[in-house]
């Protein structure tokens, strides 16, 4: 089993709907939850991190976390096209231990 | 400085040469990652400096592969004997402790011919 997996869709979503992006995990140890946004080119750049269970909300953005079910989510409410790019889930296993991405899933927001 | 620095921006070097890639990080930023990303594939980890020590270098992908962090400030990662199968954008994310967020870089691309 891969450390951190997401769909690497493509994801196609209207303007204005909501996006849902999914990340599961395999260490049950891993403490901070990460998803950043890649543009073509580009470097990452966060987007939101997540400690805690439960939902935490920024803007257009809520991040869910699952501790239990070892899953972590982003919501992306009134998706627009500039919201199309690749999304990485990145997870910290543990203290001194690597921040592990997943392979991303690539978001088409469709005006 | 406003961000973390890397350089060169672009490498081309033969097949055989040693190349030296650097990361200037934001200033008191204790994390440090080197990671690389081939075209229109994932980030692959490469080693995390904590200060001037590596706690996790299992990324490397060989012994060619070899980094180093002074002054709990600039790192350089070496590739020597460089193979075209490294070329790649090397990028460089520093945090302010080992699970805060990361910032990057702009990367490094590598073209090895």
């Amino acid at each position: 089993q891969k450390e951190v997996e997401q769909n690497s869709g493509p994801l196609s979503v209207p303007e204005g709907a909501i996006a849902s992006l999914n990340c599961t995990y395999s260490d049950r140890g891993s403490q901070s939850f990460f998803w950043y946004r890649q543009y073509s080119g580009k470097s990452p750049e966060l987007i939101m991190f997540i400690y805690s269970n439960g939902d935490k909300e920024d803007g257009r953005f809520t991040a869910q976390l699952n501790k239990a079910s070892q899953y972590v989510s982003l919501l992306i409410r009134d998706s627009q096209p500039s919201d199309s790019a690749t999304y990485l889930c990145a997870v910290n296993r543990q203290a001194g231990t690597a921040l592990i991405f997943g392979k991303g899933t690539t978001l088409s927001v469709s005006s | 400085g406003a961000g973390v620095s890397q350089s060169p921006s672009n490498k081309v070097t033969e097949k055989g040469k040693d190349v030296e890639l650097r990361c200037d990080p934001i200033s008191g930023h204790t994390a440090l990652y080197w990671y690389r990303q081939s075209l229109g594939q994932g980030l692959e980890f490469l080693i995390y400096f904590q200060g001037n020590s590596a706690p996790d270098k299992s990324g490397l992908p060989s012994d060619r592969f070899s980094a180093e962090r002074t002054g709990g400030s600039v790192s350089t990662l070496t590739i020597q004997r460089t193979q075209q199968e490294d070329s790649a954008v090397y990028l460089c994310a520093t945090g302010q402790y080992y699970n805060s967020p990361l910032h990057f870089g702009n990367g490094t691309r590598l073209t090895v011919t």
